[in-house]
Order: C-alpha cells, then sequence, then structure tokens
C-alpha cells in the first residue's frame, strides 16, 4: 500500500532563509508527484508536478526534485518570504484498484517570519 | 482560470441528520473528486466520478454516497451523519478520464466546506 510521508510536519523560518521540504513514498511505481499549496480555510492549488521520467521542476522560486529509486521527493524554496507562510502537501500518483488517484501526504506546515 | 465552487464553507448538523455537500465546476471537466481532509492524516479519497451518472468509490467510502446527475455538479450525501464525519471536506475536478491512462493533469480544488457534526 502506498504511504506518503511528510517531514517536517512544522517549520518555521525567518524571512530571507532557503529552505527544504522533504516528502517520502514508499511505492516507486508512481506516475508522478506533484506539490500542492493550501492556505487556512482554502483549497489546494497547484504549485509543481514532476512527471517519474523527469527529475526536478522549476517555478519562480520553487524548485521540486524526484528521486523515484530512493522513493524520495524534496520541495526547495528560495529566499522566503512571509507571504510563503502556508501548508504545503505532496501527493504521488499511482494507479490502483482500476484507477489512477493521488495519494497525499499530511503536509508540512510553514510560517515565514518578518 | 478553472473555478470549483463549494456550497457552503461552513456547516453544523446534528447526528442523524441527512446532510447534503454540493459542488460545481465550470469548466467541463470529465472528472470530479471528493476528499476529506483531518489532522495528521492529509487528504483521503471517498468518491469520484469521471462521467455523469458514473461513480467509483475510494479509499474510504463508508457512510458516504455520491450523485452526478449533471456534468459540472457532484454532491456528496451523509446519509446518517455522525460526530466522526466532522472534517473538511473538499471537492475537485480534472479534465482527463482517471480510469485508465496515466492521467498527467492536474486537479483543481474548490476552498472546501468545514462540516461539524454534533
Amino acid at each position: 500500500k502506498q504511504e506518503v510521508t511528510q517531514i517536517p510536519a512544522a517549520l518555521s523560518v525567518p524571512e530571507g532563509e532557503n529552505l527544504v521540504l522533504n516528502c517520502s513514498f514508499t511505492d516507486s511505481a508512481i506516475y508522478n508527484l506533484q506539490w500542492f499549496r493550501q492556505d487556512p480555510g482554502k483549497g489546494l492549488t497547484s504549485l509543481l508536478l514532476i512527471q517519474s521520467s523527469q527529475r526536478e521542476q522549476t517555478s519562480g522560486r520553487l524548485n521540486a526534485s524526484l528521486d523515484k529509486s530512493s522513493g524520495r521527493s524534496t520541495l526547495y524554496i528560495a529566499a522566503s518570504q512571509p507571504g510563503d507562510s502556508a501548508t504545503y502537501l505532496c501527493a504521488a500518483r499511482r494507479f490502483s484498484g482500476g484507477y489512477n488517484k493521488l495519494i497525499f501526504g499530511a503536509g508540512t506546515r510553514l510560517a515565514v517570519h518578518p | 482560470d478553472v473555478k470549483v465552487t463549494q456550497s457552503s464553507r461552513y456547516l453544523v448538523k446534528r447526528t442523524g441528520e441527512k446532510v447534503f455537500l454540493e459542488c460545481v465546476q465550470d469548466m467541463d471537466h470529465e472528472n470530479m473528486f471528493w476528499y476529506r481532509q483531518d489532522p495528521g492524516l492529509g487528504l483521503r479519497l471517498i468518491y469520484f466520478s469521471y462521467d455523469v451518472k458514473m461513480k467509483e468509490k475510494g479509499d474510504i467510502p463508508e457512510g458516504y454516497s455520491v450523485s452526478r446527475e449533471k456534468k459540472e455538479r457532484f454532491s456528496l450525501i451523509l446519509e446518517s451523519a455522525s460526530t466522526n464525519q466532522t472534517s473538511m471536506y473538499l471537492c475537485a475536478s480534472s479534465i482527463t478520464p482517471s480510469q485508465w491512462g496515466t492521467g498527467t493533469d492536474t486537479q483543481y480544488f474548490g476552498p472546501g466546506t468545514r462540516l461539524t457534526v454534533l
């Protein structure tokens, strides 16, 4: 059974720091891995999607990497800002039970203080 | 922009009540999903639908049912609400049919409904 784990569960950093959020998954037979952002009381917004054949994706100050063999993905946030404060979730997509689905981690709650 | 709307942001119901959560998407997407989100557990898939009147059970369908009479609308029904169904409920939609293929498109999420069952 696929499990997705995110460490740390919470993180508080001063503005300007570069930081890394970690995501691990138990089954390497995934189609892709996706990172989402969730603001308090709101739905999820997709940040980056890495296909299984890719090693990384970049969008602005965000860079996500994928290492299928070790079952790991990282989200790197450069020069963090207070506006980056949110919960970040990773989700692995795999085919199971006749359909493909996203399996989510529990998230990392990030606070960036001025 | 894709827009997924949910009928209520906050809802308080009593044990045993029948509860309807509504979701509407405006982008003619094939797939629609219902998740619940609980602290420490992440999002878990309850049901999804890849076409009108079609539905598939997700990982935790017990105690729930769904209805999809029109392509843009997907309803989650709690036949007899219980306190352990207190949770945040999130609806999502996506373009590519999920019952086959790799489904590389992203899912678009609504703002969520926080349901409290007393």
